[in-house]
């Protein structure tokens, strides 16, 4: 069954850096598009960033662009959140998710997520 | 970007009865609407997409309907585990975006 398990979540400080990773098991992880969807405390849903199925295009919300990447190695069934530049309206519980298909913008499966504070 | 705006905010009704939840969005997404239902401490459960479509494993109480702005989610006769939040997300422009959500509460 198809199983996401998020990590690498904890505190980071203003300004500075995490990387969330996800791995993934089974299904065929190169031929699903995946994402990251946060949900601050008490709050909705927000889509973070998105990866196509072979890595070759990425998506993110603007709130952070240029801030974020997202990434995945297919070798090894995993997907990663680089996170730079940390303030405090990124603390949320970071989900990964998986692309029904390779490119469709919805998710058919999720992580249990893991907890990202940002606090000095 | 697209803005979903879900109605009511909260909907308290009793096991048995038939829950009708809203979302309308600011532009035409002809049928690109998913609903996700999240229970508390839970992930996420994908329960319908492109309007209409259940997803593997919904029970058929579960309904989608609508196109274009306007779009609902029929729950027929409540049963006591589908107390839970809503939500609709629009997958036809990015960014992809939510509802700001619907709590279903037991009356």
């Amino acid at each position: 069954q198809v199983q996401l398990v998020e990590s690498g979540g904890g505190v980071g400080q203003p300004g500075g850096s995490l990387r969330l990773s996800c791995a993934a098991s089974g299904f065929t992880f190169s031929s699903y598009g995946m994402h990251w969807v946060r949900q601050a405390p008490g709050k909705g849903l927000e889509w973070v960033a998105a990866m196509s199925y072979d890595g070759k295009r990425e998506y993110y919300a603007d709130s952070v662009k240029g801030r974020f990447t997202i990434s995945r190695d297919n070798s090894r069934n995993t997907l990663s959140l680089q996170m730079n530049s940390l303030r405090s309206e990124d603390t949320a519980l970071y989900y990964c998710a998986k692309d029904p298909y390779g490119n469709t913008w919805y998710a058919d499966f999720w992580g249990q997520g893991t907890l990202v504070t940002v606090s000095s | 970007e697209i803005v979903l705006t879900q109605s009511p905010a909260t909907l308290s009704l009793s096991p048995g009865e038939r829950a009708i939840l809203s979302c309308r969005a600011s532009q035409s997404i002809s049928s690109l609407l998913v609903w996700y239902q999240q229970k508390p401490g839970q992930a996420p459960r994908l329960l319908i997409y492109d309007a209409s479509k259940r997803a593997t494993g919904v029970p058929a109480r579960f309904g989608g309907s609508g196109s274009g702005t306007d779009f609902t989610l029929t729950i027929n006769s409540l049963e006591p585990e589908d107390f839970a939040i809503y939500y609709c997300q629009q997958r036809s422009n990015w960014p992809v975006t939510f509802g700001q959500g619907t709590r279903l509460e037991i009356k």
